[in-house]
């Protein structure tokens, strides 16, 4: 099974800051790796797929990057709505398993 | 707009079967594939079961193998999650996820608001 670990466990940022959150896997995943943002109480949500590509109606401060083992979900200018907590997610050994990485939790500074 | 509707959550004891339904409206049902992800209160997501769009093709993880069984009514826009020989490891929101294929793969769209089960005793 892959193992992703994410980084940092908790991210303290202020309005209009940039947030960098970093996933790494225990083995190359390709480029078969999504992010999920998760608001207190709500479902997640698909914001990346295949590690750059934006889901529809993403806003465009959203940003991933990276392929084989190292991930980056950047978020350009933090609004109020974005302090949640982020999951990535991979698919590459597809059919089985799909893991998660156990998030990161985005709290206001 | 996807809309996608769970029920039938509820208290069950250890040992019991529960079936989850997801009513999806907004899209062509039939035309893309379907999975359960499930969230242990206060813990991560853990994808449960996958579905191709026709239904000919189910997934699981192992930790459900042999006790859940993913099917879909495509007739009734549904999607079903049969649940038995529950334990209380099962307990977490269930969410009923749309993806963008008709085959499975694992790319998690759109998701529904999620049903509670509660397996304790």
């Amino acid at each position: 099974e892959i193992v992703l670990t994410q980084s940092p466990a908790t991210l303290s940022l202020s309005p209009g800051e940039r947030a960098t959150l970093s996933c790494r896997a225990s083995q190359s995943v390709s480029s078969y790796l999504a992010w999920y943002q998760q608001r207190p109480g709500q479902a997640p949500r698909l914001l990346i797929y295949d590690a750059s590509n934006r889901a529809t109606g993403i806003p465009a401060r959203f940003s991933g990057s990276g392929s084989g083992t190292d991930f980056t979900l950047t978020i350009s200018s933090l609004e109020p709505e974005d302090f949640a907590v982020y999951y990535c997610q991979q698919r590459s050994n597809w059919p089985l398993p799909i893991t998660f990485g156990q998030g990161t939790r985005l709290d206001i500074k | 707009e996807v809309q996608l509707l769970e029920s039938g959550g509820g208290l069950v004891q250890p040992g019991g079967s529960l079936r989850l339904s997801c009513e999806a409206s907004g899209f062509t049902f039939s035309s893309y594939a379907m999975s359960w992800v499930r969230q242990a209160p206060g813990k991560g997501l853990e994808w449960v079961s996958g579905v191709s769009g026709r239904g000919s093709e189910t997934y699981y993880a192992d930790s459900v193998k042999g006790r859940f069984t993913i099917s879909r009514d495509n007739s009734r826009n549904t999607l079903y999650l049969q649940m038995n020989s529950l334990k209380a490891g099962d307990t977490a929101v269930y969410y009923c996820v749309n993806e963008p294929y008709d085959f499975w793969s694992g790319t998690l769209y759109y998701w529904g608001q999620g049903t509670l089960v509660t397996v304790s005793s």
